[in-house]
This record gives C-alpha cells, sequence and structure tokens, in this order.
C-alpha cells in the first residue's frame, strides 16, 4: 500500500512564528487531504488538495504530485494552531477509495 | 447542513462486552468509512462501505469486528468480546463520489 511519512514529527513555535510541515508519499494519489487534530481529538478539514496550491486565511498549501509531495505553510502561528497535522492519501480506482494517514506533525504554538 | 454525526461519544465497556458505535454521514453522502486510532498514533482504515455493500475491509481484525450500512439508518460498528487492546478512538468519516471525506468527532472506546 501507500507509504505516507511526514516532517518534522514535532514542532514548537514561538506566537507569530511561520512553519512549513511537509508529506511525502511513495505512490501516484488521486486525492489529498490535510487535517488538523485540535486537543480535544476533533478531526478538522484544512484542504483537499491533490495537486496544485491553495490558500485559507493564514494556512496554504500546495502539493506537486509528480514529485509525490504536498507542503503545509502555516503563517503567523497562533496558539490555536497548537495540535497534531495529518496528511491522508488516497490511491487506486477512483477518488471514494479510503485514505492512507501519515504519522502527524505534532505542534504547540507557547506564547 | 449537519456535519458527520456519531454516537455515543464515549462508550465504557467490561471484558467480553460488546460495543455498537453508530455513524450518520453528512446528508448526501453514501460513502462511509471508519478508522481507528490508538492513543498517540496516526488514524488506521477499517473498512469503507456504501448502502447495503462492503467495499473495502482490509483493515478490519479477521475476529469479532464487523460493520454495516443498511439501506435506512445509521451505519455501525460492531465490537463482541472487547478486549482492553479494543479501547481507542473510532472515528466515522463520509463523502460523495470524487469528493473529500469529512470526519465525526469520534468515539472513545474505553475497555476495563
Amino acid at each position: 500500500g501507500i507509504q505516507v511519512e511526514q516532517s518534522p514529527p514535532d514542532l514548537i513555535l514561538q506566537e507569530g512564528a511561520n512553519s512549513t510541515l511537509r508529506c511525502n508519499f511513495s505512490d501516484s494519489v488521486n486525492n489529498l487531504q490535510w487535517f488538523h487534530q485540535n486537543p480535544w481529538g476533533q478531526l478538522i478539514n484544512l484542504f483537499y488538495i491533490p495537486s496544485g496550491t491553495k490558500q485559507n486565511g493564514r494556512l496554504s498549501a500546495t502539493t506537486v504530485a509528480t514529485e509525490r509531495y504536498s507542503l503545509l505553510y502555516i503563517s503567523s502561528s497562533q496558539t490555536t494552531d497548537s495540535g497534531v497535522y495529518f496528511c491522508a492519501v488516497g490511491g487506486g480506482t477512483g477518488t471514494a477509495s479510503k485514505l492512507t494517514f501519515g504519522t502527524g506533525t505534532r505542534l504547540q504554538v507557547t506564547l | 447542513n449537519a456535519g458527520v454525526m456519531q454516537n455515543p461519544r464515549h462508550l465504557v465497556r467490561r471484558r467480553g462486552q460488546e460495543a455498537r458505535l453508530r455513524c450518520s454521514p453528512m446528508k448526501g453522502h453514501s460513502h462511509v468509512y471508519w478508522y481507528r486510532q490508538l492513543p498517540e498514533e496516526g488514524l488506521k482504515f477499517m473498512v469503507y462501505l456504501q448502502k447495503e455493500n462492503i467495499i473495502d475491509e482490509s483493515g478490519m481484525p479477521k475476529e469479532r469486528f464487523s460493520a454495516e450500512f443498511p439501506k435506512e439508518g445509521p451505519s455501525i460498528l460492531r465490537i463482541q468480546q472487547v478486549v482492553r487492546g479494543d479501547s481507542a478512538a473510532y472515528f466515522c468519516a463520509s463523502s460523495s463520489l470524487g469528493t473529500d471525506k469529512y470526519f465525526g468527532p469520534g468515539t472513545r472506546l474505553t475497555v476495563t
């Protein structure tokens, strides 16, 4: 099956700093999503981005499908950005196939 | 438009009992997925269902676990004769064909 690796595994930032999270995957995909799992365990959809670039407020993401990686940018980080960021990819036949998750990047934003 | 709903949010079972977890997909979504998250780990795929059909159960343990998505009503994940190792958060996701997947709030199962 598809392997998904995320880096760094842990990240500590001061409020206001910027960061880049990386997701590498081992095969071609037709679905890629970024999620934020907040400290209460809730999974929040950030981006559906199998290719290209998207922006939503302080967050943006880029997927280069031909090179099998995606990047999540967080600018001007806030304490509410703390939690675990997961990249999840789907391959196989059709976009309805299952997602395979990476092990996540645990982000802590301090004052 | 209500999101994916799961109940119960917390479930405590003694070893050997049965656990039933329910998932109602978002309105208009006909694809349901179940995932399990052990403490401090990522989410692992268990099963993918459409109405009355299991499409992919490659992540389901061979024994004690079953899932269904009937024509009417929620999807059910059933764990028989629970053991301590079944303690985890179980998440349900739903989607329409060709769109992104949305996750419910999860059910935290504790086996004592």
